[in-house]
């Protein structure tokens, strides 16, 4: 199967501090990795696509200079809070999906990383 | 413009019942592929069905069923004598080939089973 993994599963931060999620695609390569934000019972939103080796691409109304994403690898992309607020306190999920031969594949989702800022 | 509407908020069963949960999705391209995602309480989104707009087949797997109608734009999960383990919430999303390329959800539905 197709296993994407988020470390850590819990963060909790004070206010100011700097908090880096990682996600790891462990059985296959991933071309592009997402990160989503989901606020408690509402619907995932997009913040971000990384493409490996090229700069994110944010969605409109998100922070690039807040949420910095690097993806450095075909197996690894990580998200970064910087100077976190409890308004950044939220659920974060990253997912990561393959390309082959030009077919569309299955976007496989992390199980989350919950984030609560003090 | 893209769209997936869930118009069910939350859905309350008792447990063997059948339950279908509905997806109406918008966009104007031809190709495109349709998914559902359940979310249980632990928050890992698990995939659980994707199709091309090109396959209209139903699909049967186990207890779980799937219409897609493109006539109506629908995409519907039925999941047949339903038990407490699929309690969750459970997403459809549209990824449309040209353009953004980028899954887009619908708002969910929150499926409870009781015993």
């Amino acid at each position: 199967g197709a296993v994407v993994s988020q470390h850590p599963s819990w963060v909790i931060c004070k206010s100011g501090t700097s908090v880096k999620i990682e996600c790891r695609s462990l059985d296959f390569q991933a071309t592009t990795m997402f990160w989503y934000r989901q606020f408690p019972k509402q619907s995932l939103m997009l913040m971000a696509t990384s493409n490996e080796g090229s700069k994110a691409t944010y969605e409109q109304g998100v922070e690039k200079d807040k949420f910095l994403i690097n993806h450095a690898s075909l197996t690894l992309s990580t998200l970064t809070v910087t100077s976190a607020h409890p308004e950044d306190s939220s659920f974060y999920i990253c997912s990561a999906r393959r390309l082959a031969g030009g077919l569309v594949e299955t976007q496989y989702f992390g199980p989350g990383t919950r984030l609560l800022v003090l | 413009a893209q769209k997936v509407t869930q118009a069910q908020t939350e859905i309350s069963v008792v447990e063997k019942e059948d339950v279908t949960l509905d997806c109406v999705y918008e966009t104007r391209d031809t190709t495109y592929y349709l998914f559902w995602y359940k979310q249980p309480p632990s928050g890992e989104l698990v995939f659980l069905i994707r199709r091309n707009s090109f396959d209209e087949q139903n699909e049967i797997s186990g207890r779980y069923s799937w219409n897609f109608q493109k006539s109506t734009s629908s995409f519907n999960f039925t999941i047949t004598a339903s038990q407490v383990v699929d309690s969750a919430v459970y997403f459809c999303a549209l990824y449309v080939i040209q353009g953004a390329q980028k899954l887009v959800f619908g708002q969910g539905t929150r499926l409870t089973i009781n015993p």
